[in-house]
């Protein structure tokens, strides 16, 4: 599965879009991107993935450049709960195999 | 919405104890996995288990066992608990099928002392 590059620490004003990028350079055709943030004292929680085409619930939105090799998970509107490690992950599509879960990137919203 | 639950949030045991870290979810979901989490290191995969009676070697299953006798629970246990045990445990459960494939569900985890 492919590695992921993401900022260690992001800062974002409350109210206003949180834009957390990851680097995944090596993707390879069958594999997804996904999205998982973790809340200070609590397990991972899902928020999105994708393939290629850009997709939006009610969470989040999640960018997928055309090449493939990055994408941008945004916060629309962020909220101090917002405060999380956002992890992003490349897997196969119809794996078996498990989730890595590298550094992620430290989102602190602030008011 | 779907429920992964875990036995205790905090526990404190001695050097050498047996511990047993229940996991228990509603979904009917086929795959149930136990992590554990440590600062800088991040979430690293102990055990997982596809079905009942079946399970898989993570990345350090080493001074762990795990147990799957029913679909909705999956154990896992500390023959010897050590110091270098001492870490968040996290427990995740995944169903089968092309939308949920890889989204996992996770526990709120056991914050687990060994002293």
């Amino acid at each position: 599965d492919a590695k992921t590059t993401q900022p260690p620490s992001m800062d974002c004003a409350e109210g206003r879009a949180a834009n957390l990028p990851c680097n995944h350079s090596t993707i390879s055709g069958n594999e997804y991107v996904y999205w998982y943030r973790q809340i200070h004292s609590q397990g991972p929680q899902y928020i999105i993935h994708g393939l290629k085409n850009n997709e939006t619930n009610e969470m989040a939105s999640l960018i997928i450049t055309e090449d493939r090799k990055s994408s941008t998970l945004i916060l629309p509107h962020a909220t101090l709960r917002d405060t999380a490690v956002y992890y992003c992950i490349v897997i196969r599509g119809g794996s078996q195999g498990n989730l890595i879960f590298g550094k992620g990137t430290k989102l602190s919203v602030k008011p | 919405d779907v429920k992964v639950t875990q036995s205790s949030r905090y526990l404190v045991k001695r050097t050498g104890e047996k511990v047993f870290l229940e996991c228990v979810q509603d979904m009917d979901h086929e795959n149930m996995f136990w992590y554990r989490q440590d600062p800088g290191l991040g979430l690293r995969l102990i055990y997982f288990s596809y079905d009942v009676k079946m399970k898989e070697k993570g990345d350090i299953p080493e001074g762990y066992s795990v147990s799957r006798e029913k679909k909705e629970r999956f154990s896992l246990i500390l023959e010897s608990a050590s110091t270098n045990q001492t870490s968040m445990y996290l427990c995740a459960s995944r169903g089968l099928g092309l939308a949920i494939l890889n989204e996992q569900f996770f526990g709120p985890g056991t914050r687990l002392t060994v002293l």
